[in-house]
């Protein structure tokens, strides 16, 4: 039982690129999440999901995409990455929306 | 829009004391609040959960309490470890599926 696994740990991007982070999760959890958290301010809530095949934006959503194709997987896509998405991003799931979140073990990305 | 508000400052305390975090927030009243600790390098780990028809929560050396007048919840470890060192997260439901995390304190606890 691994939890909520992040993949890639690191990447280094150029402006403009895209990449995309996957978030796999194995307890069956309906919803899930994607946060980023910066120096000094709380975690994020980019855009999450409440089910397999739907999503919702969050506070931060602009410059983000994500899917939700398989009840176990959400992916967040950066279609051209910019200097000021430079963040640790995190992924969590949950059971219920008011259940504890479980968090991934963050993806730390830099653009330059 | 809900604000949580968190001591920026890290807190030092020596071992065998308890240590307090504080949690303030404005403009909504959450149904509960959580507590999450969070490790250099890794993602948050959940702690306790209170509601807010409850005054308080414990769980072993943990112990919450929730103020829905002050609006405020106060986090103490008794009996601190330097084990305990970490960055403790406030956060609470603030309507949807939408949980608002403060930006967290830094705990030291010293041998």
């Amino acid at each position: 039982n691994a939890g909520v696994t992040q993949t890639p740990k690191f990447r280094v991007l150029k402006t403009g690129q895209s990449m995309t982070l996957l978030c796999a999760q194995d307890m069956n959890h309906e919803y899930m999440y994607w946060y980023r958290q910066d120096p000094g301010m709380g975690l994020r809530l980019i855009h999450y999901s409440v089910g397999e095949g739907t999503t919702a934006k969050g506070e931060v959503p602009d410059g983000y995409n994500v899917s939700r194709l398989k009840k176990q997987n959400f992916l967040l896509g950066l279609e051209s990455a910019a200097p000021s998405q430079t963040s640790v991003y995190f992924c969590a799931s949950s059971g219920q929306p008011e259940e504890t979140q479980y968090f991934g073990p963050g993806t730390r990305l830099l653009v330059l | 829009s809900q604000k949580i508000e968190q001591n920026s400052e890290a807190l030092n305390i020596q071992e065998g004391k308890t240590a307090t975090l504080t949690c303030n927030y404005t403009n909504y009243s959450p149904a509960y609040l959580q507590w999450y600790r969070q490790d250099p390098g890794r993602g948050p780990v959940f702690l306790l959960l209170i509601r807010e028809n409850e005054k308080e929560k414990r769980k072993e050396r943990l112990k919450v309490t929730f103020d829905t007048t002050l609006k405020q919840s106060l986090f103490h470890i008794t009996a601190s470890q330097p084990a305990d060192s970490a960055t403790y997260l406030c956060a609470l439901r603030e309507g949807g599926f939408k949980t608002i995390f403060g930006a967290g304190t830094r705990l030291f606890v010293k041998a």
